[in-house]
């Protein structure tokens, strides 16, 4: 069965300071979307980026980059010259194929990011 | 993306009550799922909701205790029923998109239940 590994529970840092968030997978689909989303304090779930298993190009935006490894089953998060805005509880999801094509997700524990002035 | 809202935001309930929770959607989607993300906890898929059909409820989750609509394409409700404190999360639903293999999520609805 999938699974999803984010092994920080919390993290603290100093603004500006770089830090990346770890998201180790588990699945036995060929085919699959890695996600991650942001939950601020408000409640309602940012979506942030969609991988697909056959695109391991790191991606960045702006301050946030991603770097995917198959061979280690891994999509891990870099939030550069990190703000206090960036404080926030933040999910690894990975898809499972389910009902009428479109796919389930299944998330990780998630990551509480807290980002000092 | 798509713009989701739900109806309430949030709200307290007494014990033994039944709450409905609704959710719309601009614009025509896929699938319509209900999550429930418990204090401190990360999200669990509770069902699909299925236009014309009964929904499509994940193991631990049942329909007399949380009955799902979901009457047109844009929009669906989740009944949390009889309810007790363990049942205090928050319930967000999402979508996906037409042509969009990725799930946008409502603003969630924050249920405390005294």
């Amino acid at each position: 069965a999938q699974k999803v590994t984010q092994a920080q529970t919390e993290i603290s840092v100093v603004e500006k300071e770089d830090v990346t968030l770890d998201c180790v997978y588990e699945t036995r689909d060929t085919t699959y979307y890695l996600f991650w989303y942001k939950q601020p304090p408000s409640g309602e779930l940012v979506f942030l980026i969609r991988r697909n298993s056959f695109d391991e190009q790191n991606e960045i935006s702006g301050r946030y980059s991603w770097n995917f490894q198959k061979s280690t089953s891994s999509f891990n998060f870099t939030i550069t010259a990190s703000q206090v805005v960036d404080s926030a509880v933040y999910f690894c999801a990975l898809s499972e194929p389910y009902q009428g094509g479109s796919e389930k997700l299944v998330f990780g524990k998630g990551t509480k990011l807290t980002v000092n002035p | 993306s798509a713009v989701i809202s739900q109806k309430p935001s949030r709200d307290i309930c007494q014990r033994g009550t039944s709450l409905t929770i609704q959710c719309q959607v601009d614009s025509q989607v896929t699938m319509m799922f209900w999550y429930r993300q418990q204090p401190g906890q990360s999200l669990t898929l509770i069902a699909t909701a299925n236009q014309g059909s009964e929904a499509t409820y994940e193991s631990g989750f049942v329909i007399d205790k949380f009955p799902i609509s979901r009457p047109n394409l844009t929009f669906s409700t989740l009944t949390v029923s009889n309810m007790s404190p363990e049942d205090s999360s928050i319930y967000l639903c999402s979508v996906d998109m037409v042509g969009d293999d990725t799930q946008y999520f409502g603003p969630g609805t924050r249920l405390t239940v005294l």
